[in-house]
This record gives C-alpha cells, sequence and structure tokens, in this order.
C-alpha cells in the first residue's frame, strides 16, 4: 500500500512568511509523529498525536510552531513569522499504534531566505 | 535525558566487505529501531528490535537491553548501502512515545 506522504517536498518562502507542510500517513495509523533534521544531523522530534490529539508537543522550538490533525489522519504542521534558522527537513512518520515501529515520509525541505 | 551514541561516526568500505555499527543509550528503553537514510533523505525502517536479534537477507540486528547496546551487521556490502545509518530509541522513563535519534553512522561502500 501507500506509504506516508508530504507536501510539497520543496518549500521557499521569505523571512516572516506563514508556511503549511502538510502529511498523510498510512491509511489507519493511528499515530503520527513530526521530525526536524537540520544539514548533518540526525531527526528531532516536535510533536506526536495519537488519534485527533498532541500527546506530546514538547519538542516544538516555541509558540510559533502549531500542528493539528483534526480527523485523526493527516495533519498539517503550521510556522507562522518564519525564520532563516527554521530552515531544515521536516520529516513526518506514523505507526499502527503509538510504539510500534514508526514509517517515515521523504520529508519537506524547507529553505527560508 | 536519554543519551544516544552510534559508533564508528564515519566508515569506508570495499564492496563485498562486512561491517558492524553501534548503537549505545545511557538508560533503559522501551523501543529501538535502526533506518537507513539514503542519499535521497528518505528514511527507510531496518528493524524494529527493542530486544534480542532480527534478520533480514545481509542484515542483521542484535540489542542487548540490559547492557544498552544494539549492533546492526552488514554482511557482503553493496554500493547501495551507501548512507547514514541511524538508530533511535524511546527513553522507558520519558512517558511518551517519541524517539531520539542517535548521532549517526556515514556509511560509503565504494565499488
Amino acid at each position: 500500500g501507500a506509504g506516508v506522504s508530504q507536501t510539497p517536498s520543496n518549500k521557499v518562502t521569505e523571512k516572516g512568511k506563514y508556511v503549511e507542510l502538510r502529511c498523510d500517513p498510512i491509511s489507519g495509523h493511528t499515530a503520527l509523529y513530526w521530525y526536524r533534521q537540520s544539514l548533518g544531523q540526525g531527526p528531532e522530534f516536535l510533536i506526536y498525536f495519537q488519534g485527533t490529539g498532541a500527546a506530546d508537543d514538547s519538542g516544538l522550538p516555541n509558540d510559533r510552531f502549531f500542528a493539528v490533525r483534526p480527523e485523526g489522519s493527516v495533519s498539517t504542521l503550521k510556522i507562522q513569522r518564519t525564520e532563516r534558522g527554521d530552515s531544515a527537513v521536516y520529516l513526518c512518520a506514523s505507526s499502527p499504534f503509538v510504539g510500534e515501529t514508526q514509517y517515515f515520509g521523504p520529508g519537506t525541505r524547507l529553505l527560508v531566505l | 535525558g536519554i543519551q544516544v551514541e552510534q559508533s564508528p561516526p564515519d566508515l569506508i568500505l570495499q564492496e563485498g566487505a562486512n561491517s558492524t555499527l553501534r548503537c549505545n543509550f545511557s538508560d533503559s528503553v522501551n523501543n529501538l529501531q535502526w533506518f537507513h537514510q539514503n542519499p535521497w533523505g528518505q528514511l527507510i525502517n531496518l528493524f524494529y528490535i527493542p530486544s534480542g536479534t532480527k534478520q533480514n537477507g545481509r542484515l542483521s540486528a542484535t540489542t542487548v537491553a540490559t547492557e544498552r547496546y544494539s549492533l546492526l551487521y552488514i554482511s557482503s556490502s553493496q554500493t547501495t548501502d551507501s548512507g547514514v545509518y541511524f538508530c533511535a530509541v524511546i527513553e522507558s522513563a520519558s512517558g511518551t512515545y517519541k524517539y531520539i535519534f542517535g548521532t549517526g553512522t556515514r556509511l560509503k561502500v565504494l565499488a
């Protein structure tokens, strides 16, 4: 079946703009995770959802970052007033239930100019 | 929080050689997963292995949870094995299900 998909694959924006990144998990997966990966580093946790609710958002760097999953499937990561330091690859993963194998999407490469 | 260290940081192999990658973690874990990040950035799941041994073709992995380490074995390496290998763990005491990723091992296999 289809894997995790993320759109857009690349996003270039200007400092101060608002961006939305979308994640479509594997069908039937109840848990969804967001990570961020900077060049040369391992992925770092941002937030995860169990169903519609954010179970742990401790990795969000500040209140400019927000994520939703209103129907328990697709999730959107929203970044307000983007800064150059937000430039990274944003990765989404899903698992059948929390604590099970996580399957990653291809990522969205965000560049803030 | 838990620390996850991988060794070696960089590895260059001739095609056909075998290798062992190591992941050490500083506290008890519930979950451990090995990933291969290919040159295009895609994270590919290799093993979900919180304990014990698993094999999949030329790859195998062993986790000794009581001694806080995991090993990934690559046999008869191929150029397509090149990329970065990450282990990721979920800390038992964290009460959450977020992965903490290791520092990675960058592997290059030469033809």
